[in-house]
């Protein structure tokens, strides 16, 4: 079972491209999470789905939208990407209150 | 607001001593508290879980302790080993909702000697 898979690990981008980071899990879990980890903040929630045909907004939403595609796959997608945006993010998915949390490889991107 | 505060400054100790972190929060008071591990350029990994009711949580060489009154947990690594050099965070639980949202402080990273 490959868990949390991220793509692409790596990518750069100029100022005001758009592109969508994909995340599948084979794992079967309801709930999916886009985090972001810059340094000294810590991880911050962007959105999440509690379940196919959800999306919610978490703390950092602006500048992303996301598409919860079927269970397996939750995307984000940044339409004008600012060198704000330049962190890793993490996928990551649960299921359910109080268990634990899978976090995909990450994807680090750069926006210059 | 929520706030999660974890040692910033690395800890450094010695092969097979006892490795202590801690974890404070103020302003919340959470359902559970979580602890993963991360190395350089990967995700976090879950780690150990403590409920509100729980004062301590074991497993192999870890300890967790969660002090609801103090708001504080310490995250205990027995007989450290090198291999158990990594940043560890302290996550929990963000209030309302039915889903896993986690608070995560920045985390602290530990470096074992040999």
């Amino acid at each position: 079972n490959a868990g949390v898979t991220q793509t692409p690990k790596f990518q750069v981008l100029k100022t005001g491209q758009s592109m969508t980071l994909q995340c599948a899990q084979d794992m079967n879990h309801n709930s999916m999470y886009w985090y972001r980890q810059d340094p000294g903040m810590g991880l911050r929630l962007i959105y999440y789905s509690a379940s196919e045909g959800t999306t919610d907004k978490g703390e950092v939403p602006n500048g992303y939208n996301v598409s919860r595609l079927n269970k397996r796959e939750f995307s984000l997608r940044l339409e004008s990407a600012a060198p704000s945006q330049t962190s890793v993010y993490f996928c990551a998915t649960g299921q359910g209150l109080s268990t634990e949390a899978f976090f995909g490889q990450g994807t680090r991107l750069t926006v210059v | 607001s929520q706030k999660i505060e974890q040692n910033s400054e690395a800890l450094n100790i010695q092969e097979g001593k006892t490795a202590t972190l801690t974890c404070n929060y103020t302003n919340y008071s959470p359902a559970y508290l979580q602890w993963y591990r991360q190395d350089p350029g990967r995700g976090p990994v879950f780690l150990l879980l403590i409920r509100e009711n729980e004062k301590e949580k074991r497993k192999e060489r870890l300890k967790v302790t969660f002090d609801t009154t103090l708001k504080q947990s310490l995250f205990h690594i027995t007989a450290s080993q090198p291999a158990d050099s990594a940043t560890y965070l302290c996550a929990l639980d963000r209030p309302g909702g039915a889903t896993n949202k986690l608070i995560f402080g920045t985390g602290t990273l530990l470096a074992v000697q040999p």
